[in-house]
C-alpha cells in the first residue's frame, strides 16, 4: 500500500539554524512527492514537489530531493527564519490511486529569535 | 484568484444534529476530496469525487455523506454527528490528468466540535 512516515516533532530551532525534516515513503506504483506547509489557522499550501527520481523540488529556500533508492524525500533549509514556524507535511500521490494523497503525521516547527 | 472555499470555518454542534459543510472551487477541477486532520494521525481521506455524480469512499467514510451535483461544489454532510467526529476538516481539489499526479489545492479548513 501507500504510506508516508515523517519524523516526529515538535522541532524547535534558533533563527538561522539548519533544518532537516526526514520523510520516507512506501508506494505501489510510481509516486509523486510533495511537501505541504500549514501556517497557524490556515489550510495547507504546497511548498514544493518532485515527480520523478532524482528531481529536486525547491521553494522559499527549502529543498527536497526524490531518492528512489532510499524511498526518501527529506526537507532541508539552510537558514530558518521565525516566519518558517509552521507544520510541515510530507505527502505522496500516484495517478493510479485516483489523485488520493497520503500524508505523513506532520512535523511542527518553531523557530525562536 | 484560484481558491477552494469552505464554510463555515468554525462550528460547534450537538450530537445528532445534522450539519453540512460546504466546499466550492473556482479552478474547474474534476477531482475533489474531503480530509480530516487529527493530532498524531495527519490527514486522512473521507470521500472523494472524480467528477460530477461520481463519488467514492476514502479511508474513513463512516458517518459521512457527500454529493457532487455540480463540478464546483462538493458538500460534506454529517447526518447524525457524534463526538468522535470532532476534528479539523479540509476540502481539496485537483486536476485529473491521465497518467499524471497533480498537486492538490486546499481550503482553509473547518474546525468542528460535536458536544
Amino acid at each position: 500500500g501507500n504510506s508516508v512516515t515523517q519524523m516526529e516533532g515538535p522541532v524547535t530551532l534558533s533563527e538561522e539554524a539548519f533544518l532537516t525534516i526526514n520523510c520516507t515513503y512506501t508506494a505501489t506504483g510510481y509516486p509523486s512527492l510533495f511537501w505541504y506547509v500549514q501556517y497557524p489557522g490556515e489550510g495547507l499550501q504546497l511548498l514544493l514537489k518532485a515527480t520523478k527520481a532524482d528531481d529536486k523540488g525547491s521553494n522559499k529556500g527549502f529543498e527536497a530531493t526524490y531518492r528512489k533508492e532510499t524511498t526518501s524525500f527529506h526537507l532541508e533549509k539552510g537558514s530558518v527564519q521565525v516566519s518558517d514556524s509552521a507544520v510541515y507535511f510530507c505527502a505522496l500521490t500516484t495517478f493510479n490511486t485516483g489523485n488520493q494523497f497520503y500524508f505523513g503525521t506532520g512535523t511542527s516547527l518553531t523557530v525562536i529569535p | 484568484e484560484a481558491q477552494v472555499t469552505q464554510n463555515p470555518r468554525y462550528l460547534i454542534t450537538v450530537t445528532g444534529k445534522k450539519l453540512t459543510v460546504t466546499c466550492s472551487q473556482n479552478m474547474n477541477h474534476e477531482y475533489m476530496s474531503w480530509y480530516r486532520q487529527d493530532p498524531g494521525l495527519g490527514l486522512r481521506q473521507i470521500y472523494y469525487s472524480m467528477n460530477v455524480e461520481v463519488t467514492d469512499k476514502g479511508d474513513v467514510p463512516e458517518g459521512y455523506k457527500v454529493s457532487r451535483k455540480e463540478k464546483r461544489n462538493f458538500p460534506l454532510i454529517l447526518e447524525s454527528p457524534s463526538p468522535n467526529q470532532t476534528s479539523l476538516y479540509f476540502c481539496a481539489s485537483s486536476l485529473s490528468l491521465t497518467g499524471v499526479a497533480t498537486e492538490a489545492f486546499f481550503g482553509q479548513g473547518t474546525r468542528l466540535t460535536v458536544v
